[in-house]
């Protein structure tokens, strides 16, 4: 069974911290994915990792960051959280291009941002 | 560009009577398509995808989807709907030959009465 795990289901933060959400992945998968997802917005993809240390921005990439450092690491980075940042995040991972597999997603992590 | 519509933002059903959830997506070429359920709390969990063949899809829990390339559609079925399904559903159309991304739709809100 493929796992996909968040380091935290809720997180409550300041405006103006530094938030790190990391996510592990144990498939060995090469891509990892970070949404957020908003009500009446579905899922909008942030940015995502098809190997270690590469990155592209997704749809909504501004005031966010990434590393990845492993294979089965993908972090999210708020260099200085605002409050509209408040979301659910989603991280998901999935086999390489070409294949039928699809994305696995993590249980999500709430943050506030007060 | 590519979308997905949902066009029911929610829907009320009660338990035992059918269900069909709408999907319509915009995409150039033959679509990738997947149905992803998540109930209160939790992640995404892939309850049935689309590549290629017979556009009748089964899935999990019962549920089914078909595939039509004239309507561009690909709406979600169940005969009999259980209390459990209550949860939110979204359509998903993958870009399989470009990056793996997913485009999510809205989501759809089923809330089943006893």
């Amino acid at each position: 069974d493929v796992k996909v795990t968040q380091s935290s289901r809720y997180l409550v933060k300041r405006t103006g911290e530094k938030v790190f959400l990391e996510c592990v992945q144990d498939m060995d998968h090469e891509n990892m994915f970070w949404y957020r997802q908003d009500p009446g917005l579905g899922l909008r993809l942030i940015y995502f990792s098809y190997d270690v240390k590469m990155k592209e921005k997704g749809d909504i990439p501004e005031g966010y960051s990434v590393s990845r450092e492993k294979k089965e690491r993908f972090s999210l980075i708020l260099e200085s959280a605002s409050t509209n940042q408040t979301s659910m995040y989603l991280c998901a991972s999935s086999p390489p291009q070409g294949s039928t597999d699809t994305q696995y997603f993590g249980p999500g992590t709430r943050l506030t941002v007060l | 560009a590519q979308s997905v519509t949902q066009p029911d933002i929610h829907i009320t059903v009660s338990e035992g009577a059918s269900l069909e959830l709408r999907c319509n997506y915009s995409y150039g070429a033959t679509p990738y398509l997947f149905w992803y359920v998540q109930s209160p709390g939790q992640g995404l969990q892939l309850l049935l995808k689309y590549f290629s063949g017979d556009t009748l899809v089964q899935g999990i829990k019962g549920f089914e989807a078909e595939f039509k390339r004239s309507q561009s559609s690909f709406n979600l079925r169940k005969p009999s709907v259980h209390w459990s399904d209550a949860a939110e559903y979204f359509c998903a159309v993958g870009i399989i030959y470009n990056t793996d991304k997913l485009i999510f739709g809205t989501g759809t809100r089923l809330q089943v009465f006893p």
